[in-house]
């Protein structure tokens, strides 16, 4: 098994562009979770999918923040204008069902907003 | 609202010592805690899963206990290794409507000296 997938490993941008950021969850997972981490905040939830339909979005921070999951097997995270302040480590997870099961991380996704 | 610590930040000890790591929980409606170890610049590992109906997991060297009604669970870690030098990071899953995703704590950080 692969493991989550996750890819750019590195995105360094301007601010006011267009960031977006792609995650291939574990086959057979049905659970998909976007998480950021920063050195003020630590790791936190951003949404949280089950069976592709978002169920909590309340970690998404602005409007600038979107993410969709077309597939079971596809999800993205974007970030539309981005700000320095958006600058950190996002993860992608996923686990089978939805309670009570591990989560499985990828490498995560290091952004910087210049 | 679910909120996790660690103590202690951070830790050093000589090669062979055994030590053990701390993490609280304010809210005992889990369904599970997870440890993770991260290392710099990298994803997160998963190490044990313990369910709310379980007490311990073992993996090697590694022993997790959970004492829910207390909130409090513990990662021992035997005979450590300058390879285990390392963050680790306890993340809880709440039972909290709609919410699947985990709650993390700041980490310790743990360096063993050879």
């Amino acid at each position: 098994d692969a493991g989550v997938i996750q890819s750019p490993r590195h995105e360094v941008t301007e601010m006011g562009q267009e960031v977006t950021l792609r995650c291939k969850p574990i086959s057979g997972h049905n659970s998909l979770f976007w998480y950021r981490q920063t050195m003020m905040r630590g790791l936190e939830l951003l949404i949280y999918f089950n069976n592709n339909v978002p169920i909590d979005d309340s970690g998404m921070p602005e409007d600038r923040f979107s993410a969709k999951m077309p597939n079971a097997s596809f999800s993205t995270l974007k970030i539309q204008p981005s700000e320095p302040r958006d600058s950190a480590v996002y993860f992608c997870a996923s686990s089978r069902g939805s309670r009570g099961n591990e989560q499985f991380f990828g490498p995560g996704t290091r952004l910087t907003v210049l | 609202k679910q909120e996790v610590t660690q103590i202690p930040a951070a830790l050093s000890v000589p090669e062979g010592e055994n030590l053990v790591l701390n993490c609280s929980f304010t809210d005992s409606a889990i369904y599970n805690l997870q440890w993770f170890r991260q290392d710099p610049g990298k994803g997160l590992t998963s190490l044990l899963l313990i369910q709310s109906s379980q007490r311990e997991q073992t993996s090697g060297r590694l022993n997790a206990s959970l004492d829910k009604s207390s909130g409090r669970s513990t990662l021992y870690i035997a005979a450590s290794q300058p390879g285990d030098s390392a963050t680790y990071l306890c993340a809880v899953c709440s039972m909290d409507t709609g919410r699947r995703a985990l709650t993390f704590g700041s980490g310790t950080r743990l360096q063993v000296q050879p």
